[in-house]
């Protein structure tokens, strides 16, 4: 079974520039997460998806972050414009269908980026 | 609220020996509780969890996790300490119909050759 993909895998930046992330997850899950990782912290939830619309995003700042996940599948997270806290690993997580693996969520190798 | 705590930043053992990756939870009712390992570069791997039954869970890698209702606890273990074992370990709670998962700060395990 692939896993969850994600690119690209390290991005660098400088502060208010803009950027993107891809993530493609696990095929058949309906579930999927995006979490920012900072150095030293445990990954905190941004975002969460239920196929094409969202669950839950009310850690995500609105105000330069956005989301989406149009049909279902694969998702992109934008950053617009960039701040240097926003340096951090960003990990996607997909999950399969309730009933199966109780909770369980598969990570992505996680995108590193650096804003200068 | 759902919290896990991770009281130890860093965990450092020789290999061959037992090593313990503390955590302990506060939850409202039943606990489910996982543990999560990352690898530098790399995302997290599931390892193990607890839902119900035995207190003692076995997971992937030869490691187990001790579920201590009284004491709260939920402390990762395993018998003989491999340099591949050095990692970040992340202990963590389902919250909100359990479609989500509140992790801890994470706990640094190094073992030394």
């Amino acid at each position: 079974e692939a896993g969850v993909a994600q690119s690209p895998r390290y991005k660098i930046i400088e502060k208010r520039q803009s950027v993107a992330f891809w993530c493609n997850p696990i095929s058949g899950h309906a579930t999927l997460y995006w979490y920012q990782q900072i150095l030293g912290q445990g990954p905190k939830l941004l975002i969460q998806f239920q196929n094409n619309g969202v669950v839950d995003d009310s850690q995500l700042p609105k105000d330069r972050f956005s989301a989406e996940r149009l049909k279902g599948v694969d998702s992109t997270l934008k950053i617009q414009p960039a701040k240097l806290e926003d340096s951090a690993v960003y990990l996607c997580a997909s999950r399969p269908p309730s009933g199966q693996s109780y909770n369980e969520q598969f990570f992505g190798p996680g995108t590193r980026l650096t804003v200068l | 609220a759902q919290s896990v705590a991770q009281p130890e930043d860093q965990v450092n053992v020789a290999e061959g020996n037992p090593l313990t990756v503390k955590c302990t939870y506060s939850v409202s009712g039943n606990p489910y509780l996982f543990w999560y390992v990352q690898y530098p570069n790399r995302g997290l791997q599931f390892l193990l969890k607890y839902i119900t039954g035995d207190n003692l869970v076995k997971g992937s890698y030869g490691f187990e996790a001790e579920f201590n209702k009284s004491q709260t606890s939920f402390h990762l273990k395993k018998p003989s300490a491999l340099v591949s074992d050095s990692a970040l370990y992340f202990c963590a709670v389902p919250y909100s119909s359990a479609s989500k998962i509140i992790f801890g700060s994470g706990t640094r395990l190094s073992i030394r050759p």
